[in-house]
């Protein structure tokens, strides 16, 4: 079965880049959608099909993806950027990357 | 705007079968990718299945042959059933909604904790 895998924690300072990745075979053949999830609250979409920002979420937010690695952006972090971040795709069934934990210090 | 919210027993014996039913406003069933997700306490999260019509399903192959999900479209409600359940399904369940395939899910539920316990 196709695995996703992210890095558990993440950890950025106030202000500057964070860069959160998920891993999986031949990745940049698929469309990747990235969720933030807060705690108590439900997943959030973020960045879908890769790279577009859905209505409402912050130009700060961008997404890549190409090979073995999708990549969420997270430029200028803040305070409010701190949350669970999973990414996700369609394979022959819907599969989530593990979450990585956002730390803004 | 869609919501979705769902209902269902909070408690669930073990071996027992645990059923959820998830209503959507704003939305026909019959329009869009309807999806059960859940999440253990403090866990990521794993998709359980879709239904998108007509009364067509996929399900995660991990819980395939305990799990099936239906529709009720005079009622624009999906259901969630999952036989045999241990304590390893104690999780916040979320119904949730994709435009097509390969789409993002871009609605939530807000979730419903279901605990296996005797």
């Amino acid at each position: 079965s196709y695995e996703l895998t992210q890095p558990p924690s993440v950890s950025v300072a106030l202000g500057q880049t964070a860069r959160i990745t998920c891993g999986g075979r031949n990745i940049g053949s698929k469309l990747v959608h990235w969720y933030q999830q807060k705690p108590g609250q439900a997943p959030l979409v973020v960045i879908s099909r890769d790279s577009t920002r859905p209505s409402g979420i912050p130009e700060r937010f961008s997404g890549s993806n190409s090979g073995n690695t999708a990549t969420l952006t997270i430029n200028r972090a803040q305070a409010a950027d701190e949350a669970d971040y999973y990414c996700q795709v369609w394979d022959i069934s819907t599969v989530f990357g593990g979450g990585t934990k956002l730390t803004v210090l | 705007q869609v919501q979705l919210q769902e209902s269902g027993p909070g408690l669930v014996k073990p071996s027992e079968t645990l059923s959820l039913t998830c209503t959507v406003s704003g939305d026909s069933i019959s329009a869009s990718y309807w999806s059960w997700i859940r999440q253990p306490a403090g866990k990521g999260l794993e998709w359980i299945g879709r239904l998108y019509t007509p009364g067509n399903t996929n399900y995660n192959p991990s819980l395939r042959g305990r799990v099936t999900i239906s529709e009720d479209t005079s009622k624009n409600h999906f259901s969630l059933r999952l036989t045999s359940v241990t304590a390893a399904d104690t999780a916040v369940y979320y119904c949730a909604r994709a435009l097509g395939d390969f789409r993002p899910f871009d609605s939530w539920g807000q979730g419903t904790l279901v605990t296996v316990s005797s």
